[in-house]
């Protein structure tokens, strides 16, 4: 079973300022997806990283693919209000197309 | 456009009773369709998924069970909910074939058991 461990699993932090969530696992993933979710609603892909090393960018997020494709990261600059939510990461292995979750973090961004 | 739509939104049912979670998916053929369980704040656990009609995959064993009568159309059902069951509910769907095609979520339901 491949298992996905965020970190922090919660964060409150003051608008302005940044912040980094960290996606761990001990086995190899074939491509990583984050994810962010409001309260009520289903989580909405935010990016899908492929290869070991790759970096994206979507506006004050970026997204990190570990090398070993084991880990990634999601740092979020100068942090909005509007960026509170759950972030969660999920990992496809490499026998299917199966998504393994992480546990989630939830980020309150205070105004 | 593709759309999803899961419903009801929120439903409170007594334990004993029976259950039936729908959802649908428009414009598009053929997808993968998932039921996850999400307890609160956290992580989503898979519970079901299906590659088309009537073909349906259990991921742990529990009280519910589910169906794809139609190429769009999930269904989670219970014959007897425990309050262990209470949680939020997405129904999802992905482009078949492609391991790396994102998951679409509906926006979920609410069960409660009292």
């Amino acid at each position: 079973t491949q298992l996905l461990e965020q970190s922090p699993q919660f964060l409150s932090i003051q608008e302005g300022e940044n912040l980094t969530v960290y996606c761990n696992s001990s086995s190899v993933f074939s491509s990583l997806q984050w994810y962010r979710q409001e309260p009520g609603e289903g989580p909405v892909l935010l990016v899908t990283v492929v290869t070991g090393g790759e970096v994206k960018k979507l506006k004050r997020l970026t997204f990190q693919f570990g090398d070993a494709r084991k880990d990634s990261s999601l740092h979020i600059t100068a942090a909005q209000p509007g960026d509170t939510g759950l972030y969660l990461c999920a990992g496809e292995g490499n026998a299917g197309n199966m998504l393994t979750f992480g546990g989630g973090t939830r980020l309150m961004v205070k105004p | 456009s593709q759309t999803i739509h899961q419903w009801p939104a929120t439903l409170v049912q007594p334990v004993g009773s029976p259950l039936s979670l729908e959802c649908t998916v428009e414009g598009t053929s053929n997808p993968n369709l998932y039921w996850y369980r999400q307890a609160a704040g956290r992580g989503l656990q898979l519970l079901f998924y299906s590659v088309g009609i009537g073909q349906i995959s259990s991921e742990v064993p529990q009280n519910l069970s589910a169906s794809r009568p139609q190429d769009r159309q999930f269904i989670l059902s219970s014959k007897k909910l425990l309050l262990s069951d209470s949680g939020f509910y997405l129904c999802a769907w992905s482009v078949r074939g492609t391991g790396r095609s994102p998951l679409h979520f509906g926006n979920g339901t609410r069960l409660t058991v009292t």
